[in-house]
């Protein structure tokens, strides 16, 4: 059965600090992967999305980036955090040719 | 407007109690639609797909109309799990997946 890991689960990071979330999928060949934040109340916001390794589509310019070094491994990165990076970072699979999302269990960030 | 709209909520409900859930999108190519439930700082997870002709899973029955874009969620006979944000999901030319703002559900004792 597929599995989809996220880590760390909680991080705590000053302001300017980087930031090197990964998430990797098992079981499943060639997924779609998804990083999407959710901030304090608010709804889920697509940050970035991947069909293959190294195809990466951003959805909202900032100062975060994403990469697919591997097929099952995606990673969110920022060389330098802000205050507003601050919320729950999920991480979701689908299958390619299907639908229907998987998440992590996602990290919740707090920048300070 | 938004690409997907929900009820604001949120919905306090009592147990027993029948509740329905709304939806509307704006974007008409869109083939896929689902319900996901959220609980307190969780990760979303799926509730259940929604098919053209409606489609029931025990207690909840998912409705979804093409003309007018909308799709509803209703709950029969709440239970106090079933306590969580509910959230609208329609996918965006096939690529990827909107997620509406949700409602939130208290069902209380």
């Amino acid at each position: 059965s597929q599995t989809i890991h996220q880590w760390p689960a909680t991080l705590v990071q000053p302001v300017g600090s980087p930031l090197s979330l990964e998430c990797t999928v098992e079981g499943t060949s060639n997924p779609n992967l998804y990083w999407y934040r959710q901030a304090a109340g608010r709804g889920l916001q697509l940050l970035f999305y991947s069909v293959g390794i190294g195809q990466i589509s951003s959805e909202v310019p900032q100062n975060l980036s994403a990469s697919r070094p591997q097929d099952r491994q995606f990673i969110l990165s920022s060389k330098k955090l802000l205050l507003s990076d601050s919320g729950f970072y999920l991480c979701a699979w689908s299958p390619r040719g299907g639908y229907g999302y998987t998440f992590g269990s996602g990290t919740r960030l707090t920048v300070v | 407007r938004k690409e997907v709209e929900q009820d604001p909520g949120p919905f306090n409900v009592p147990e027993g109690a029948t509740v329905a859930f709304n939806c509307t999108y704006s974007n008409s190519a869109s083939q896929s639609f689902f319900w996901y439930r959220q609980d307190c700082r969780k990760e979303p997870k799926l509730l259940m797909s929604v098919y053209s002709s409606g489609n029931e899973d025990g207690r909840f029955t998912a409705q979804l109309n093409r003309a007018s874009q909308y799709i509803s969620l209703l709950i029969r006979d709440s239970k106090l799990s079933d306590s969580a944000t509910y959230l609208c999901v329609v996918d965006n030319y096939g690529q990827n997946f909107v997620f509406g703002p949700g409602t939130r559900l208290s069902v209380l004792p």
